[in-house]
């Protein structure tokens, strides 16, 4: 099993650029979770979702940012017109249910904005 | 809201030496799970342990422990016999187990940078 996947691993976008993040979840994984952590802080929560539906996007920032988890395919985090105050490390997380001990972490995106 | 509050952002340890990394949390509820994860250099989180807090005896990995105190609301994470590789990010995270609620996320703390000297 390889893990949650995340790319790329690091992610350089110019100001008012769009910047895509990728995460494949574990094989047999329903279950994506992404989480945001600025220098010098802990990991923050942004959204929950499972295949085809966002469960719970209470943590995302009401404007540019979408999320994605599509019956096919990775899920992605979607940030528009990148702003400096985007640069941190994204990381997605996987389980295959809501049980307490499945949480598989990815390694995570960094992003910078120049 | 629940909070996390790790209080020690930088920690030092001789190898082979104990430490305890300090960890205390807010909450209203009752039932739920406390987990230290270590994030080195490469940035993967890793999960070192996890308590449940309906459960009174301490958490025990190898050579990682836990001091959980329920009602002092503290969750101290005690390293034994450090290795140069126990070098890392150290966060203390919270998760509700209240089904029904926002009890598929994660709450972290602000992190402790342990730097093991040889």
């Amino acid at each position: 099993n390889a893990g949650v996947m995340q790319n790329p691993r690091h992610l350089v976008r110019r100001r008012g650029q769009e910047a895509r993040l990728r995460c494949s979840p574990m094989k047999g994984h329903s279950h994506v979770y992404w989480y945001r952590q600025l220098p010098e802080e802990g990991l923050k929560f942004m959204v929950y979702l499972q295949k085809e539906n966002i469960i719970d996007e209470s943590g995302m920032p009401k404007e540019r940012f979408s999320a994605e988890f599509p019956k096919e395919g990775p899920s992605i985090l979607r940030i528009q017109q990148v702003v400096r105050g985007d640069s941190a490390a994204y990381f997605c997380a996987s389980s295959p249910d809501l049980g307490p001990w499945g949480y598989t972490f990815g390694s995570g995106t960094r992003l910078t904005v120049v | 809201a629940q909070t996390v509050t790790q209080s020690q952002p930088e920690m030092s340890v001789q190898e082979a030496e104990t430490v305890t990394l300090s960890c205390t949390y807010d909450t209203s509820e009752s039932d739920y799970y406390l987990f230290w994860y270590k994030q080195p250099p490469s940035r993967q989180m890793i999960l070192v342990i996890r308590q449940e807090a309906y459960k009174q005896q301490n958490a025990t990995e190898n050579r990682f422990s836990v001091n959980f105190q329920k009602a002092a609301k503290s969750f101290s994470l005690k390293i034994s016999d450090s290795q140069l590789g126990d070098a890392a990010m150290y966060f203390c995270a919270y998760r509700s187990a209240v089904s029904g609620g926002s009890n598929y996320k994660l709450t972290f703390g602000k992190g402790t940078l342990l730097t093991v000297n040889p």
